[in-house]
């Protein structure tokens, strides 16, 4: 069965540190990947999508940034954290472009940056 | 611009009662929806899916409408429990190939014993 880690579960940055989350999907291949950033109280933003090895679309500017150096690998960073990237992280996969496939999500990252 | 809007945004109920939960959507071409429930601290976890055919569907005590003229869905959660209390999210998909579906603000449901 399809299986999606994230980690660290938690993490408290000071602003200006750098940062890097990831995410991995196990039981499946060439998954449409997804970054999702949610604010307290507030629904889910789209930051990152990826179709394959190496293809990032960008939703939003911002001060982050996303890679995917394997297939089933995909990395949240940031050279220099703001306040502003407080929230919770959540990372998602679904098979393949068709949109009636639900995307599966993971617990997410909760970060709080000082 | 596809969209998706939530009522109400949040909902206190008592265990046993039932309730409830919108979605109003403007996302073409139509696809699919979807409702996800989150539990506070995980992520969202797909409850049903409904296309353009059909009207309703369930899943345990959740059941799903669509109407797809008006463009408006409803959960109806039956019987509710302690463990339903969390966020409840519609997501519509657009068709033609995207990869990016549209997500409301979600409905948060607290259910009291």
């Amino acid at each position: 069965s399809q299986t999606i880690h994230q980690w660290p579960a938690t993490l408290v940055q000071p602003v200006g540190s750098p940062l890097s989350l990831e995410c991995t999907v196990e039981g499946t291949s060439n998954p449409n990947l997804y970054w999702y950033r949610q604010a307290a109280g507030r629904g889910l933003q789209l930051l990152f999508y990826s179709v394959g090895i190496g293809q990032i679309s960008s939703e939003v500017p911002q001060n982050l940034s996303a890679s995917r150096p394997q297939d089933r690998q995909f990395i949240l960073s940031s050279k220099k954290l703001l306040l502003s990237d407080s929230g919770f992280y959540l990372c998602a996969w679904r098979a393949g472009r068709y949109s009636n496939q639900p995307q599966h999500f993971g617990d997410g990252t909760r970060l709080s940056i000082l | 611009k596809n969209q998706v809007e939530q009522s109400p945004q949040s909902l206190i109920i008592l265990e046993g009662k039932n309730c409830t939960l919108q979605c109003n959507y403007t996302v073409s071409p139509f696809s699919n929806l979807r409702w996800y429930k989150q539990d506070t601290g995980r992520g969202p976890v797909s409850l049903t899916i409904m296309t353009f055919s059909e009207n309703t569907k369930s899943n345990g005590r959740y059941t799903a409408t669509l109407d797809a003229d008006t463009k408006q869905s409803s959960l109806h959660i039956t019987a509710s429990q302690l463990s339903d209390s969390a966020s409840y999210i519609c997501v519509v998909s657009a068709g033609g190939g995207s990869y990016i579906p549209t997500f409301g603000r979600g409905t948060s449901l607290i259910v009291h014993p």
